[in-house]
């Protein structure tokens, strides 16, 4: 399996502009998180979905931010307009969540600027 | 928000010391993992503990859960340059139901020097 797959790897971007995240969970796992990783907040939860519905956004910082999961094998997370302070490392992670301590398996990442 | 505070936040330390690294909050857990992230990579996971007082030893590293499931420490000995990274520990939210939501820890960022 070629495990959790993200793209791209790294984005440069404008503040105002859109930017889309696109994550490729492995096949069978029926859980997706999308994560924000800076140095000083830390591995941040910002939405997770369960058989494609979101369950929990709570995480998500504010209406600039989206997240989508049409089917089970693609999830995009959407920032429009994105501002300097997003920039950061976006993970995406899957499971198959079948009770308490499934493991999660986490994307190379995103890497994130906005300038 | 189910929050785990990590200490230290940076450890630094010679090859061949012992060291542990702790993990508390003041929410129960169903379980607590233990997750390793070396730098331009996705955190990789080393160990889950579940049960109260559970002990658990992978090679050089033990985890402990502590018994009111609130708590969990990962000590290393004789640490090597290889165990260098970023250790994180994550939690899943107790009280029974389907909630799935996976917090995690800041991290202890260590550092074992030659």
């Amino acid at each position: 399996d070629a495990g959790v797959i993200q793209s791209p790897r790294h984005e440069v971007t404008e503040m105002g502009q859109e930017v889309t995240l696109r994550c490729k969970p492995i096949s069978g796992h029926n859980s997706l998180f999308w994560y924000r990783q800076t140095m000083m907040r830390g591995l941040e939860l910002l939405i997770y979905f369960n058989n494609n519905v979101p369950i929990d956004d709570s995480g998500m910082p504010e209406d600039r931010f989206s997240a989508k999961m049409p089917n089970a094998s693609f999830s995009t997370l959407k920032i429009q307009p994105s501002e300097p302070r997003d920039s950061a490392v976006y993970f995406c992670a899957s499971s198959f969540h079948i009770g308490g301590g499934t493991e999660a398996f986490f994307g190379q990442g995103t890497r994130l600027t906005v300038v | 928000t189910q929050l785990l505070e990590q200490s230290p936040q940076f450890l630094s330390i010679q090859e061949g010391e012992n060291l542990t690294v702790y993990c508390n909050s003041s929410s129960v857990f169903s379980s607590l993992q233990w997750y390793r992230q070396e730098p331009g990579e996705g955190p990789v996971l080393l160990v889950t503990v579940v049960t109260g007082g559970e002990v658990k030893k992978l090679k050089r590293l033990t985890f402990q859960f502590g018994d009111a499931r609130k708590d969990s420490s990962l000590h290393i000995t004789a640490a090597q340059p290889g165990d260098t990274g970023l250790y994180l520990c994550a939690g899943y939210p107790g009280g029974g139901g389907s909630n799935y939501k996976l917090t995690f820890g800041k991290g202890t960022l260590l550092t074992v020097n030659p």
